[in-house]
């Protein structure tokens, strides 16, 4: 099973540029999230979604965009890149919460530097 | 709000010796505990979990965790290290409400086995 798959793995963009992180899944999870981890930091949940076309931010959602149009993916935007995003991105999934929770499943990361 | 906490940074240990990397948590209500690890330049995969039950659990590659309530703690113990546990361990928490499905992550720790 191919899992959580992220595109691209790496990325260089300049001050004020745009780009989206792919995101897909193929375990039909309904659950979906963005994290950012920053050295020392720890993760930081960015955005989450609990199903096709609902979404919710997370702890530092400024500076993002997410959508969720299909269950299998959950594109992330960056719509004017900053040097502060400059971060690893990762995407997961699970399948539900509550009395049904399992653990997230996470892609690889996505290393973005913003100079 | 919830909160999780790691004190240690980075955990130096030889190898074959036993290693206890600890957690704490913050919650006035029932949470799910998760231990994870990174290895260098991937993402994270579950070690173990707790979600109800026995307060002692064990997880993938020889690593057991125990749940402490009156102490809030859920420290991740290995009786001997391998080179191969290197890496960065992330203890996790998700609250049992209605409100999602959303891990909140320590900072986490460093284990650098050593020869």
């Amino acid at each position: 099973n191919a899992g959580v798959t992220q595109t691209p793995k790496f990325r260089i963009l300049k001050i004020g540029q745009s780009m989206t992180l792919q995101c897909t899944q193929d375990m039909n999870h309904n659950y979906m999230y963005w994290y950012r981890q920053d050295p020392g930091m720890g993760l930081k949940l960015i955005y989450y979604s609990v199903g096709a076309g609902i979404t919710d931010k997370g702890e530092v959602p400024n500076g993002y965009n997410v959508s969720r149009s299909t269950t299998e993916d959950f594109p992330l935007r960056l719509e004017l890149a900053a040097p502060s995003q400059t971060s690893v991105y990762f995407c997961a999934s699970s399948t539900s919460g509550g009395m049904d929770m399992t653990e997230a499943f996470f892609g690889q990361g996505t290393r973005l530097t913003v100079v | 709000a919830q909160s999780v906490t790691q004190l240690d940074s980075q955990v130096p240990v030889f190898e074959e010796a036993p290693v206890e990397l600890r957690c704490n948590y913050s919650s006035s209500v029932s949470v799910y505990l998760f231990w994870y690890v990174q290895y260098p330049n991937q993402g994270l995969q579950l070690l173990l979990k707790y979600l109800s039950g026995s307060t002692l659990v064990k997880g993938i590659n020889g690593f057991e965790a125990e749940f402490n309530k009156s102490q809030t703690s859920f420290h991740l113990r290995k009786p001997s290290v391998h080179i191969s546990d290197t890496a960065e361990y992330f203890c996790a928490v998700n609250l049992l409400t209605g409100g999602g499905n959303k891990l909140t992550f320590g900072t986490g720790t460093q284990l650098k086995v050593e020869l």
